[in-house]
């Protein structure tokens, strides 16, 4: 079975400095999608960064970045020059394409991350 | 659209009563979703739209829960008599296409059940 696993359920970092929150995945798949959103109070999950696992460079979206190790299966997401805004929950999440099941989800626990002024 | 739109924002029933939530889904996208995320637990998929087929009913938590889309476009989730294990933030995604990599995501409708 496809699962995602966040290992950290809390974070917490000084704004401007640099954060990486964990991901780790399992799937015998050997082309896929990864994800991050992220959830503000707002409840709307907006997609961080996704990466496309065929590929070996890392994506990379201005202060967001993973670190992608697919022999692995980890997609951590490191955030720097951390910002007050960015405090939020943090899913990593895994399409589960399998047949019959179309382009769903799976989410990992999440990760709440706090920022400290 | 410009996104995906879920309505109600918020919804307090009384148990046993029947509640149907609406997402409108950004124009075009043939793909809709709807996720389940209860307090202390994850995200839970419920089920998925292909234009207006359902070929995976699976994640329905129960038979209470029902869904339909109409038109390839607005989805509504019905939850008949309701219970309080129900409450939850129900979120709906669209897709352009089933196997599209992004999936845009509503607001949700928190549901409180008392």
């Amino acid at each position: 079975a496809q699962t995602v696993t966040q290992s950290q359920p809390e974070m917490s970092v000084q704004e401007a400095e640099t954060v990486t929150l964990s991901c780790t995945y399992d799937t015998s798949e050997s082309d896929y999608y990864l994800f991050w959103y992220k959830q503000p109070p707002s409840r709307q999950m907006i997609l961080v960064i996704r990466q496309e696992a065929y590929k070996q460079q890392n994506a990379t979206e201005n202060r967001f970045s993973v670190n992608f190790q697919k022999a692995a299966k980890s997609f951590s997401l490191k955030i720097s020059d951390s910002q007050l805004g960015d405090a939020a929950m943090y899913f990593c999440a895994y399409p589960g394409l399998e047949y019959n099941q179309g382009g769903k989800l799976i989410f990992g626990q999440g990760t709440e991350l706090s920022v400290k002024p | 659209g410009a996104g995906v739109s879920q309505s109600p924002s918020n919804k307090v029933t009384e148990k046993g009563k029947d509640v149907e939530l609406r997402c409108d889904p950004i124009s075009g996208h043939t793909a809709l979703y709807w996720y389940r995320q209860s307090l202390g637990q994850g995200l839970e998929f419920l089920i998925y739209f292909q234009g207006n087929s359902a070929p995976d009913k699976s994640g329905l938590p129960s038979d209470r829960f029902s869904a339909e889309r109409t038109g390839g476009s607005v989805s509504t989730l019905t939850i008949q008599r309701t219970q309080q294990e129900d409450s939850a933030v129900y979120l709906c995604a669209s897709s352009l296409e089933v196997w599209s990599p992004e999936a845009f995501f509503g607001q949700g409708t928190r549901l409180t059940v008392v």
